[in-house]
Parts: structure tokens; C-alpha cells; sequence
């Protein structure tokens, strides 16, 4: 069973749109990882967050967690077909684990 | 070399047959992680190694699966008399750190391993 719920698990969209995707957890995160997946290609790292409220970005990516580290979110500007993928955010549950749980898996298609 | 490297990309097997997925971190990387990625869902855990060491093997869905580290480097992963419900993407991931994941230690993955059971 996953302990990380996404949404929406698949979401399509007209290239220059803005989109969201939602990673939340019933625990509280300690560390808050973000890849893209294509197939063939295995999981790119994007982003990692760690403290509550914290927020990163790269290009046109931007990624969040909540105050209470439970929930992130993953934020595209003006999304382009390289977009594509399927984004999948990870997390470790407690500090000093080597254990990585992932979420579902939001399928991404950007129509040019 | 470069990256993580997995063979074979697709392995397709027959039910109750025998099968070997390979994983070649990258060098010099302690931790090695094996995960199972059924379709449409996310990866799952499956054992962690710490060079040779087998730390965890808890995510191991049954004694079918085995894997080894003899030298610490190259990984196998073995799944004796397959199933159909053994069908999925077999990923690897390294990483450099030995044991503990720090607030910024990332993996790297390998393009994984499709099999399919008949």
C-alpha cells in the first residue's frame, strides 16, 4: 500500500497551461523528494525539501511543503511537451532512515 | 561508469521459470537499493544494501526473490519460479552515504528492468 497519495493521478494539459500536483501524507514528513519519471529514462531527481514551508524552484518548476510537513506540491509554469512524464514524489518518514516511500505517481501529457 | 545501469531492459519469462536482473551502481556508490514498480503505481521497497551487506530485505515479497552483493558493487536480483503477479519494473537506485539518508542525499536510478510473466 502506498503511504504517499497523489493527485490527480493523471492530468493533461495544453501546452502553456499552469499545473498542479499534490503529494500529501498521513505522517510527517522529514525529508520530501521529487522525480520525474519517462519511461525508459528511470527517476530524474528534481527537488528535495526538508523544512516546513520551504520552497524551492528550478526553471519553471516549483515545488512546496506545507508548515506542517505533510503535504507538498509541485507547481509547472507555462508547461511545455519536454513536461511529460510521470512525476512521482518520494519522502523519508523519520530522520537517519534509508528507507524511501513513494506515491502513486501522477501521469503528466502536455498537448502542443 | 556514468550512471546506473540495469540488464536486460525487458525480460519476458514463462510462468515457473527462473530469472537474473542485474544492476551495476555507480562506482564507488555504498548504498544500493532495489525497488518494485508495479504499473501505474509508484515504486516499492524491496532490500537495501551497505557495500556486500544485506541490511534490509524486508520488502521481499516472498522467498522467490533473492539478492545478492558479493563484492559490494554489482547487484543481482533473482526471482526463482516466476509468477504472473511478479510482472513489474524492477528498479535500482545508489547512492553514495553509507546507511542513513541525510536531509539531502538523493538516489540515482537506473532505467530499470520491464519484466513480463506469461
Amino acid at each position: 500500500s502506498q503511504e504517499l497519495e497523489q493527485s490527480p493521478q493523471s492530468l493533461i494539459v495544453q501546452e502553456g497551461k499552469n499545473l498542479t500536483i499534490n503529494c500529501t501524507s498521513s505522517k510527517t514528513l522529514y525529508g520530501l523528494y521529487w522525480y520525474k519519471q519517462k519511461y525508459g529514462e528511470g527517476l530524474i531527481f528534481l527537488m528535495m525539501l526538508q523544512k516546513g514551508g520551504e520552497e524551492k524552484s528550478h526553471e519553471k518548476i516549483t515545488a512546496k511543503l506545507d508548515e506542517k510537513k505533510q503535504q507538498s506540491s509541485l507547481h509547472i509554469t507555462a508547461s511545455q511537451p519536454s513536461h511529460a512524464g510521470i512525476y512521482l514524489c518520494g519522502a523519508t518518514t523519520t530522520s537517519g532512515t534509508y528507507k524511501y516511500i513513494f506515491g502513486t505517481g501522477t501521469r503528466l501529457k502536455v498537448l502542443a | 561508469g556514468a550512471g546506473v545501469s540495469q540488464s536486460p531492459r525487458y525480460k519476458v519469462a514463462k510462468r515457473g521459470q527462473d530469472v537474473a536482473l542485474r544492476c551495476d551502481p555507480i562506482s564507488g556508490h555504498v548504498s544500493l537499493f532495489w525497488y518494485q514498480q508495479a504499473l501505474g503505481q509508484g515504486p516499492e521497497f524491496l532490500t537495501y544494501f551497505q557495500n556486500e551487506a544485506q541490511l534490509d530485505k524486508s520488502g521481499l515479497p516472498s522467498d522467490r526473490f533473492f539478492a545478492e552483493r558479493p563484492e559490494g558493487s554489482v547487484s543481482t536480483l533473482k526471482i526463482q519460479r516466476t509468477q504472473q503477479e511478479d510482472s513489474a519494473v524492477y528498479l535500482c537506485a545508489s547512492s553514495p552515504r553509507h546507511g542513513v539518508l541525510e536531509a539531502n542525499e538523493k538516489l540515482f536510478f537506473g532505467s530499470g528492468t520491464q519484466l513480463s510473466v506469461l
